[in-house]
């Protein structure tokens, strides 16, 4: 168990719809990272939270957004979703930017796009 | 921007043997860290060993080494005494060292490896 929570671990919804994925940092973590895995594109970088603020930005569209609120834990929106959206959403935390900045991984949300 | 290869999309090891991941990157920062990540089929991501760019010496976590080149770029996983419970997807990762002051450390991943253990 690393100490990352994420809910729901399963999620069925349908093109179009608009779905919310959250993330608990382990605790004392400040930074939260978001990552897609899919079959096609691997392991993607979509969005990092520092202590509340945006940090960095990887392949993140345009109707993904992402927050992180005063007590860190953060949440993903997913919105006019379609069915490439289908994959295994990651959220990691770290304690900050420092190094080595070890991220440990949450278990996942299982998102399937019908 | 930072690539990561891992050009052996599967592999297997005899259980008990020991079994090398190869994993290249391509950089042109001189400061940043390397890691293996160890995806089980729960597919709860494990991270399994972390090498430092400005260590020469090779990380070693129990039955778990790297071979780490920096000049070649390279930076491959050894298992030894391979255990049933090392069947899983591996993956090698890049970590910029920040030395850019933005302060984000996203990892860049490899597609990775499966490996099987035969018993």
């Amino acid at each position: 168990d690393s100490g990352v929570t994420q809910t729901p671990k399963h999620l069925i919804t349908a093109t179009g719809q608009r779905v919310t994925l959250r993330c608990s940092p382990r605790s004392g973590d400040l930074s939260v990272y978001w990552y897609q895995q899919s079959l096609d594109q691997g392991l993607q970088f979509l969005i990092q939270y520092y202590n509340g603020e945006e940090r960095a930005k990887g392949n993140i569209l345009e109707r993904f957004s992402a927050q992180q609120f005063p007590d860190l834990h953060s949440e993903l929106n997913l919105s006019s979703l379609e069915l490439g959206d289908s994959a295994l959403y990651f959220c990691a935390s770290s304690v900050g930017p420092s190094s080595p900045d070890e991220q440990y991984f949450g278990p996942g949300t299982r998102l399937t796009v019908t | 921007a930072q690539t990561v290869t891992q050009s052996q999309p599967e592999m297997s090891v005899q259980e008990a043997e020991t079994v090398t991941l190869s994993c290249t990157y391509d950089t042109s920062e001189s400061d940043y860290y390397l890691f293996w990540y160890k995806q089980p089929p729960s597919r709860q991501m494990i991270l399994v060993i972390r090498q430092e760019a400005y260590k020469q010496q090779n990380a070693t976590e129990n039955r778990f080494s790297v071979n780490f080149q920096k000049a070649a770029k390279s930076f491959s996983l050894k298992i030894s005494d391979s255990q049933l419970g090392d069947a899983a997807m591996y993956f090698c990762a890049y970590r910029s060292g920040g030395a850019s002051g933005a302060g984000s450390y996203q990892l860049t991943f490899g597609k990775g490896t499966k490996l099987s253990v035969i018993p």
